[in-house]
């Protein structure tokens, strides 16, 4: 069954890093033109990218991240990762990984999501 | 980078009545590269339609997309149970990839 699923602390305290994994069943992370994204969503806002990544390692950011972040594709592992450094209460969302066929720009599939929280 | 704007931001609607969602853009959204979204609570997001009109597999036809420019139109023509939801638009004609904040639809 084709499936995003995300991965990842829950709690994250301020000034750390935030680390996600997003692991893809059902179809292989380096076929097919597929390229592979993060989203995030602040309660009760809308949503935001954050970036998207090719199974070569090809990589788009969203600029007002763009310094915090970085996304890794393992192949082998069939999963790929998001890491935002220097979090503060303003990174505290729900964050979805995607599936974007062939780059287009949006996402034909998509994780349920996972809560992240910042706090001491 | 273009924002969108939704409006509402929450439309009641019956079941069985038509709901028309409104995305406006800042600017003019490139080769009208418009999704929409549909996102029930704990559920992942689902692709409804892309390229502003294009129904995305296994959508039923009675949602249904328009507009270009800046200007943009959900239609859902007849509502069931389970398409009481949040509905976001998001543009990919230019980088960064931006969504709109949403509308709500709900029972009345």
């Amino acid at each position: 069954q084709l499936q995003l699923q995300e991965s990842g602390p829950g709690l994250v305290q301020p000034s750390e890093t935030l680390s996600l994994t997003c692991t893809v069943s059902g179809v292989s992370i380096s076929g097919n033109n597929f390229y592979w994204g993060w989203i995030r969503q602040p309660p009760g806002k809308g949503l935001e990218w954050i970036g998207t990544i090719y199974f070569s390692g090809r990589t788009y950011y969203n600029p007002s991240l763009k310094s915090r972040v970085t996304l890794s594709v393992d192949t082998s592992k069939n999963h790929f990762s998001l890491k935002l450094n220097s979090v503060t209460a303003a990174d505290a969302a729900a964050y979805f990984c995607a599936r974007d066929v062939m780059g287009d720009g949006f996402f034909d599939l998509w994780g349920r999501g996972t809560l992240v929280t910042v706090s001491s | 980078e273009i924002v969108l704007t939704q409006f509402p931001g929450t439309l009641s609607v019956s079941p069985g009545e038509r709901a028309t969602l409104s995305c406006r853009a800042s600017q003019s959204v490139s080769n009208s590269y418009l999704a929409w979204y549909q996102q029930r609570p704990g559920q992942a997001p689902r692709l409804l339609i892309h390229a502003a009109s294009s129904r995305a597999t296994g959508i039923p036809d009675r949602f249904s997309g328009s507009g270009s420019g800046t200007d943009f139109t959900l239609t859902i023509s007849s509502l069931e149970p389970e398409d009481f939801a949040v509905y976001s638009c998001q543009q990919y004609g230019s980088s960064p990839l931006t969504f709109g904040g949403g509308t709500k639809v709900e029972i009345k």
